[in-house]
């Protein structure tokens, strides 16, 4: 049972456009992590927020926590080529186990 | 220092074969989690270990079953295969199950044709 629901599922945008990217769910986490992920390779963990309200900067990445700790947003500024790749989102329920979004597919062209 | 490595790399198996996978975590982790990721879809949980013992399980069949070695090593096994296996599978680990950040190895390519 999916949880966590990203949009949007697709994304394709010039380089140099600014993005963001949305992961909801119904439940509380009590931490919540965004990844990347390459075709063929296993996701990459990128940040993790655990306080309601927090908002983490990763260079062009800003991540952001929602205050009741349901929700999540990426936001990529001036996107580039490199920053091609699916995107995901897990929470951590602190039953040991992590659900994951659907994924958001980012593409940028040059 | 090394990450998570998994093995085989790719795996091609026939309907009612059985499989096991190889993890082992990066070193100063004792928790190792297990993941299937079906083409276009985010992973789904399937088990967690910590110590040797199962800590956590996901909606996965009993023909699904793992162990955790003394090395913090892990396997996972795979009895009775379906079409529907065909995945990849993703092993994590992390320095306990409290721990927030888990990190990935590179996935088994699992094909059962």
């Amino acid at each position: 049972t999916q949880l966590l629901e990203q949009s949007p599922q697709f994304l394709s945008i010039q380089e140099g456009e600014n993005l963001t990217v949305y992961c909801n769910s119904s439940s509380v986490f009590s931490s919540l992590q965004w990844y990347r992920q390459e075709p063929g390779e296993g996701p990459v963990l990128l940040v993790t927020v655990v306080t309601g309200g927090e908002v983490k900067k990763l260079k062009r990445l800003t991540f952001q926590f929602g205050d009741a700790r349901k929700d999540s947003s990426l936001h990529i500024t001036a996107a580039q080529p490199g920053d091609t790749g699916l995107y995901l989102c897990a929470g951590d329920d602190t039953g040991n186990q992590f659900y994951f979004g659907t994924g958001t597919s980012l593409t940028v062209i040059p | 220092d090394a990450g998570v490595t998994q093995s085989p790399t790719h795996l091609i198996k026939t309907r009612g074969q059985q499989v096991t996978l190889r993890c082992s975590p990066i070193s100063g982790h004792k928790s190792v989690s297990w993941y299937q990721q079906v083409l276009g879809q985010g992973p789904q949980f399937i088990f967690q270990y910590y110590e040797k013992e199962e800590r956590g399980r996901g909606n996965f069949p009993d023909r699904f079953s793992a162990r955790q070695f003394p090395n913090y090593s892990s396997e996972l096994n795979v009895n009775a295969l379906l079409l529907g296996d065909s995945a990849l599978y993703l092993c994590a680990s992390s320095r306990s199950p409290s721990s927030y950040e888990q990190y990935f190895g590179p996935g088994t390519r699992l094909t059962v044709t």
